[in-house]
C-alpha cells in the first residue's frame, strides 16, 4: 500500500545532540514537508521541498537541517541549536500545487515524538 | 496575516449524540478549505476538502460546510461513535503558493463517552 512512513515514533535526546527524524514515502509525490506540532498550537512548518536536491526554510527553521537526496526521502535533523526540541514532529508529502490545483493528494505520517532528556 | 480559528476548544458528547465543530478563516486569496481527523499520537487524515465554490460535502458520517462569503466553516458529526474522539483541525490552502502555504487551526478535542 503507497504512504508515508516516519520513524522512530518515539525519541530521546540529551542536551546538546543532534538527532535525525526519517520521512519515507511510495506515493511518488514530488513535494515533501515537515511540521512542528505543540499542544494548543498549529501546525507550523519548518521545511519543504518541491523536488529532489532542493528545500526551502518554513516559518521556524532555526535549529533545524534536512536533505532531499532521494525522492523518496526527506530526513530531518535536529540540531543543538534547537533549545525547545520537545514536540511531535509530522512529515507531509504531495503533489506540487501546480499541477495538483489545492493539493487534494496532501498525506501525513503517523508522526515522531521528540523528548529531550 | 493569514489565521484560522476553531471552536470549541474542546468538546465532550454522549455516543450517539450529533455535534457541529467551527471554523472561521482570514485567509485570503482563498482556494480551499479541509478538515482533518487526528487520533492521538497519530498524524492528521483527511475528512473533507471543499474548494470556494463548493458548500458542503459529505464523507459517511462527516459532513462540512462552507460559506465563503463569511469565511466560516463548520463539520457535522452525526451518531458519533466512540471511535470520533480525536482532535479535528480546520486547514485552509490560499490560492497562490504550494503546500508551503497552508494555515492550520489548533483543533477542537472532541470526546465521545458513553
Amino acid at each position: 500500500d503507497g504512504g508515508i512512513t516516519q520513524s522512530p515514533k518515539y525519541l530521546f535526546r540529551k542536551e546538546g545532540q543532534n538527532v535525525t527524524l526519517s520521512c519515507e514515502q511510495n506515493l511518488n509525490h514530488d513535494a515533501m514537508y515537515w511540521y512542528r506540532q505543540d499542544p494548543g498550537q498549529g501546525l507550523r512548518l519548518i521545511y519543504y521541498s518541491q523536488i529532489v536536491n532542493d528545500f526551502q526554510k518554513g516559518d521556524i527553521a532555526e535549529g533545524y537541517s534536512v536533505s532531499r537526496e532521494k525522492k523518496e526521502s526527506f530526513p530531518l535533523t535536529v540540531t543543538s541549536a534547537q533549545k525547545n526540541p520537545t514536540a511531535f514532529y509530522l512529515c507531509a508529502s504531495s503533489i506540487p500545487g501546480s499541477r495538483d490545483r489545492g493539493n487534494y493528494g496532501y498525506t501525513f505520517g503517523s508522526g515522531t515524538r521528540l523528548t529531550v532528556v | 496575516k493569514n489565521q484560522v480559528e476553531q471552536s470549541p476548544q474542546s468538546l465532550i458528547i454522549l455516543e450517539g449524540k450529533n455535534c457541529t465543530l467551527q471554523c472561521n478563516y482570514t485567509v485570503s486569496p482563498f482556494s480551499n478549505l479541509r478538515w482533518y481527523k487526528q487520533d492521538t499520537g497519530r498524524g492528521p487524515v483527511s475528512l473533507t476538502i471543499m474548494t470556494f465554490s463548493e458548500n458542503t460535502k459529505s464523507n459517511g458520517r462527516y459532513t462540512a460546510t462552507l460559506d465563503a462569503d463569511t469565511k466560516q466553516s463548520s463539520l457535522h458529526i452525526t451518531a458519533s461513535q466512540l471511535s470520533d474522539s480525536a482532535s479535528y483541525i480546520c486547514v485552509v490552502s490560499p490560492s497562490t503558493g504550494g503546500g508551503n502555504k497552508l494555515t492550520f487551526g489548533t483543533g477542537t478535542q472532541l470526546k465521545v463517552e458513553l
